[in-house]
């Protein structure tokens, strides 16, 4: 079992729908990111989380420490939201600054 | 300011061959860390390099070395290369003690063939 557990893999919506993607994790944390990649493959770091919600735009991301999971929500879905959605996580456990990620999400929003 | 930088962004190889992958990280930032990311999978680690010496390392055989220079630009090597090893390799950057934000490069693209 992966340490970070991403649902869905792929995610198909129309534009405009809201969108949810979850991430479990099984480790203790310190800290959690949820980036995007393009297709060509560059990531960008969209939040970094340890408690709590935080929201950017039409992006917000939360955190249940005590489940173990995380949601990246998307409001007002657009056709350029397209990308991989990826979770990835610092453990408590490891010393440095190492990420252990999820194997991400395929969204794909329609016009 | 300049995010990171990896070079080349595109590089065909032959099995057995040995390839450099470079990386400059975000001006500021003094930590460098390197992932491998095969198709349709999340990234993986494979080592993090700091004060120009490997700190930590993943899960990945000998053939795969590091370096770091005193300007925080590092390279990653990888000897004997095999078909398997045909993957994203990403670089991201980050400064010690900032609280774990990162900066990720664009990525090389490896085939070995």
């Amino acid at each position: 079992k992966n340490e970070v557990e991403q649902s869905p893999q792929n995610l198909t919506a129309q534009e405009g729908e809201f969108i949810t993607i979850n991430c479990s994790y099984s480790v203790g944390i310190s800290a959690l990111h949820w980036l995007q990649q393009h297709p060509g493959g560059g990531i960008v770091s969209l939040f970094m989380l340890s408690s709590g919600k935080k929201k950017h735009g039409r992006l917000i991301a939360t955190i249940n420490i005590q489940e173990k999971h995380s949601s990246l929500h998307i409001t007002a879905s657009h056709p350029r939201d397209s990308a991989v959605y990826i979770c990835a996580v610092r453990s408590e456990e490891t010393s440095g600054s190492r990420l252990t990620f999820g194997e991400g999400t395929q969204l794909t929003v329609n016009p | 300011d300049a995010g990171v930088t990896q070079s080349p962004t595109h590089l065909i190889k032959t099995r057995g061959q040995q390839v450099t992958l470079r990386c400059s990280p975000k001006s500021g930032h003094d930590t460098v860390s390197w992932y491998q990311q095969a198709l349709g999978q999340g990234p993986q680690f494979i080592f993090q390099y700091y004060e120009e010496e490997e700190r930590q390392r993943g899960n990945f055989p000998d053939r795969f070395s590091g370096h770091q220079f005193p300007n925080y630009s590092s390279e990653l090597n990888v000897n004997a290369l095999l078909l398997g090893d045909s993957a994203l390799y990403l670089c991201a950057s980050s400064l010690v003690g900032s609280g774990y934000g990162y900066t990720f490069g664009s990525g090389t693209r490896l085939t070995v063939v």
